[in-house]
């Protein structure tokens, strides 16, 4: 059974950093592109960045709200993925969800997110 | 980026109703869209990729069609577990957007 689960949401201050890993489980995580995605309270989904896999360089890819300030990075033998949030700001408030994409092929993702976490709360508040 | 636009953005309906939602892409995108059902406090959940192609284990009455800019989301009998919202996607090669939602509650 494929699994995915992030940890390590919680309270920041503006100006802070925080590291949410995703953990999975049921598949080879080495064969697959990761994504990050969030949802605002209130608001809807936003993607948030994708890391490809070893095959496609690891190469990143991010939203422009984020691009400078994020990281994606994964461990393949540790079966995970991480999401670094550096100068964290209130609107990166958000439930964030890592998600694996379907089949993809040179950097194109063809068969959308087809497994989600549940999602780890961040706030940033001071 | 390409920006999607659904419509519309909130749907008040019954069981048993006939049901379609529409996302507009600013640019062509061929068949590189799929749809999402979210439920508050859940996962968001695959229904739909390569614009009409059915994930494995969704149902029958969820389909989509729709190619380049227009697509649409159909659900042919409401159920009382298909209130939630939905979202489509494009799956672009670079930034792959959200469309803004569409909720969809119990009349």
């Amino acid at each position: 059974e494929v699994q995915l689960v992030e940890s390590g949401g919680g309270l920041v201050r503006p100006g802070g950093s925080r590291r949410l890993s995703c953990a999975t489980s049921g598949f080879t995580l080495s064969e697959h592109y990761m994504d990050w995605v969030r949802q605002a309270p209130g608001k809807g989904l936003e993607w948030v960045g994708r890391i490809r896999n070893k095959a496609n360089d690891d190469i990143t890819e991010y939203a422009a709200s984020v691009k400078g300030r994020f990281t994606i990075s994964r461990d393949d033998s540790r079966n995970s993925v991480y999401l670094q949030m550096n100068s964290l700001k209130s609107e990166d408030t958000a439930v964030y969800y890592c998600a694996r994409s379907g089949y993809c092929s040179s950097g194109s993702c063809f068969e959308g997110l087809d497994y989600w976490g549940q999602g780890t709360l961040v706030t940033v508040s001071s | 980026d390409i920006q999607l636009t659904q419509s519309p953005s909130f749907l008040s309906a019954s069981v048993g109703d006939r049901l379609t939602i529409t996302c507009r892409a600013s640019q062509y995108i061929s068949s590189y869209l799929a749809w999402y059902q979210h439920k508050p406090g859940k996962a968001p959940k695959l229904l739909i990729y390569s614009a009409s192609t059915l994930q494995s284990g969704v149902p029958s009455r969820f389909s989509g069609s729709g190619s380049g800019t227009e697509f649409t989301l159909t659900i042919s009998s409401l159920q009382p577990e298909d209130f939630a919202t939905y979202y489509c996607q494009q799956l672009n090669r670079y930034s792959p957007t959200f469309g803004g939602g569409t909720k969809v509650e119990i009349k």
